[in-house]
This record gives C-alpha cells, structure tokens and sequence, in this order.
C-alpha cells in the first residue's frame, strides 16, 4: 500500500476559524511534510518531521502550527489565516529524512480562506 | 545556490506526438538525486524517477524515458506517444543541501497539454 490520504479535501474558512488538517500513510515511513502550492506554480515546502520531531520549519508564520502524534499521522492546524493562505496543502513521507529518498505525496486538501 | 531551471512554461501537442521536457540543474554537491513528479489536474503529486549523479544511465520506462546528463547538468524527460491522459504539470526536482534532509527544491514545472 503505497498511498498517503489527506483530509478534508476541501476547507473553507473564515479568517476567525480553527481548523486542522490531517494526512496519515501506513508505509512504514518516519519523515513526513507539509507544502503549500499557490495555483501555477511549485509546491513550497513549510515543515519536515522526522521521527516524530520537527526537523524542519521554513520560516512558517505561527498561524500554522503542525502535529506529529505518532509515526503515521502528522496534522496541521490552522488558526486566524489570511486570504492570501488559500491554496493546496499537500503532505508527503518518505522512508526517511535521508538526503535524497523520494517522497509520496497525498492528493491535498483545497483551502478557501474568506 | 541549489537551482531547478525548466524553461518551457506551457507545452501543446497532439496525440501521439513525442515530446521532451527539458530540465536544467545547478549544485555544488557531488552527490546528488534529481527526480521528476507528475501533477495531474487532480492535485497529487506523483513520483516518476530518482535518479543519483552516479548513475548516468538513461532509462526507459513504457512510453517515458529519461537522458542524464551530468556534463550539460541536464535531466531531460521524453514521452513518446503521447497520450490525452499525459497531460499534467511535471515538477523536475533537485535533492536539498545536506544538512537539511529530505528537502527538494523544484523547478517551476511544465505544463504538458496533449490534444486528441
């Protein structure tokens, strides 16, 4: 099974609104990640877990904060965003943090922030 | 600096032409992997190849085919026959420094259409 799901698929939010994402993989994988991807242009990564701990945060702003509970699910919850925040969400994992693994990505969660 | 350059923002062809995606890579490493994801208009990202900068091999599978060349700094990717179901965006990417594993820095992708 070489397959990570997200959910919801589509979110729609008001700038007041807390919501959380969540994408889970059963492929035994130990680093895990968040992107974002505006329309047209490359997925930008925002967070690396490895192990369960975050190894990487690219500058993200603290109205996205991300959760690793255990091994197979990693969130991310959201708190008083801004319009320019709509966009694709995509999680992905790989087998480790190692230079070079590739990575597997789920199919997203669409984000609308009015 | 690490950088992914494709330069043909928008391709068009029709069905059962070939076609090549041309991907253009700087680092300093001397050990690197260079991969090539498909995103089809339903959002996920799918892994075609990896390839390490040891391993200058072309490879074929089915209808793709990938040419490595580490001379030119080029990992061009080719479709032939192309087909309606071929059309998608394709991300080339560059595996991150080092000491940040796991991070791929992509170029800004190529949008394949394929007309019936």
């Amino acid at each position: 099974d070489t397959e990570v799901t997200q959910t919801p698929k589509h979110l729609v939010m008001g700038m007041t609104n807390k919501k959380s994402l969540k994408c889970e993989q059963h492929m035994g994988h130990r680093a895990m990640y968040w992107y974002k991807q505006k329309a047209k242009k490359p997925p930008e990564l925002m967070f690396v877990y490895s192990y369960e701990k975050l190894s990487i945060n690219e500058s993200v702003p603290s109205r996205f904060s991300p959760e690793c509970p255990n091994s197979s699910l990693l969130n991310l919850h959201l708190h008083a965003l801004q319009p320019e925040d709509s966009a694709l969400y995509l999680c992905a994992s790989s087998l480790g943090p190692s230079y070079g693994n590739e990575q597997f990505f789920g199919p997203g969660t669409r984000l609308t922030v009015l | 600096a690490q950088k992914v350059t494709q330069a043909q923002t928008e391709i068009s062809v029709v069905e059962k032409e070939d076609v090549t995606l041309d991907c253009v890579y700087e680092t300093r490493d001397t050990t690197y992997y260079l991969f090539w994801y498909k995103q089809p208009p339903s959002g996920e990202l799918v892994f075609l190849i990896r390839r390490n900068s040891f391993d200058e091999q072309n490879e074929i599978s089915g209808r793709y085919s990938w040419n490595f060349q580490k001379s030119t700094s080029s990992f061009n990717f080719t479709i032939t026959a192309s087909q309606v179901v071929d059309s998608a965006v394709y991300f080339c990417a560059l595996s991150g420094p080092y000491n940040q594993g796991g991070k791929l820095i992509f170029g800004q992708g190529t949008e394949l259409s394929v007309k019936p």
